[in-house]
C-alpha cells in the first residue's frame, strides 16, 4: 500500500527565510498530490494541487513540485512569517473515480520572529 | 456562513454508549467524507459519499455506521464506543469525484472513557 513520509520532526525557521517541507511516497505514482495547511484545534485547509505531469505550481509565496523519478514533493514558502506557523499535510490520490486522498502525517513549521 | 460545519465539537462519553455527529455542507457539493485523525496526527478516510451513494467504505469496524440522508449531509453513528475510538472525527466535501480538492469540518473531539 501507499505510504507517505513526511519530515517527522517539527521544522524550525527564521522570519524572511524559505521553508522546505518535503514528502515522499513509495510504490505507485499519484496522478495528483495536494497540500493542506492545519492549525491546532482546526481542519486542514487546500493550498495547492499539481498533477503528475506537472513540475512545479506558484501561488503567491507558496511554491510546490513534483518529482515522479524521485517520488518526492517539495513545498516552499518564501520570506515565511510567524502567521504561516501550523502544520502542513500532503496527500495523494491513485486517480479514478473514488477520490480517496492519503495523508501524510505532516511537518509542524514554526517560524520564529 | 460555515462552509462544512459538524456537531458537537466535543464528545465525552462512556465505554459502551452510542453516539453520532452531524455533518452538512453548504457549498453544493456532491461529495462527502468522513476522516478520522488519530493522537499522532495521523488523518485516515474512513467513508465517502458521492450524491448519497457510499463510494469509499475503508476498513472501518460495523460499529460505525454513515447515513446520507441528502447530498448536504452527511452523519456517523458509532455503536458500542471503545476506548480506541478515541480520536479528532472530520467530515469534508468536495465538487465531485477525482482530482479534487477537499473542504473540512472543523472536527469533532470524541473522548471515550
Amino acid at each position: 500500500s501507499q505510504k507517505i513520509e513526511q519530515n517527522s520532526e517539527a521544522l524550525n525557521i527564521q522570519e524572511g527565510k524559505t521553508a522546505t517541507l518535503t514528502c515522499n511516497y513509495t510504490n505507485y505514482s499519484p496522478a495528483y498530490l495536494q497540500w493542506y495547511r492545519q492549525d491546532p484545534g482546526r481542519g486542514p485547509v487546500f493550498l495547492l494541487l499539481i498533477r503528475e505531469n506537472e513540475k512545479e505550481k506558484r501561488k503567491e509565496r507558496l511554491k510546490v513540485t513534483f518529482d515522479t523519478t524521485l517520488k518526492q514533493s517539495l513545498f516552499h514558502i518564501t520570506a515565511s512569517q510567524p502567521a504561516d506557523s501550523a502544520t502542513y499535510l500532503c496527500a495523494l490520490e491513485r486517480g479514478g473515480a473514488t477520490n480517496k486522498l492519503i495523508f501524510g502525517t505532516g511537518t509542524l513549521l514554526a517560524v520564529q520572529p | 456562513d460555515t462552509a462544512v460545519s459538524q456537531t458537537p465539537k466535543y464528545l465525552v462519553t462512556q465505554m459502551g454508549n452510542d453516539k453520532s455527529i452531524k455533518c452538512e455542507q453548504n457549498l453544493g457539493h456532491d461529495t462527502m467524507y468522513w476522516y478520522k485523525q488519530d493522537s499522532k496526527k495521523f488523518l485516515k478516510i474512513m467513508f465517502s459519499y458521492n450524491n448519497k451513494e457510499l463510494i469509499i467504505n475503508e476498513t472501518v469496524p460495523n460499529r460505525f455506521s454513515p447515513k446520507s440522508p441528502d447530498k448536504a449531509h452527511l452523519n456517523l453513528h458509532i455503536n458500542s464506543l471503545e476506548l480506541g475510538d478515541s480520536a479528532v472525527y472530520f467530515c469534508a466535501s468536495s465538487q465531485g469525484i477525482g482530482n479534487e480538492k477537499l473542504f473540512f469540518g472543523s472536527g469533532t473531539q470524541l473522548s471515550v472513557l
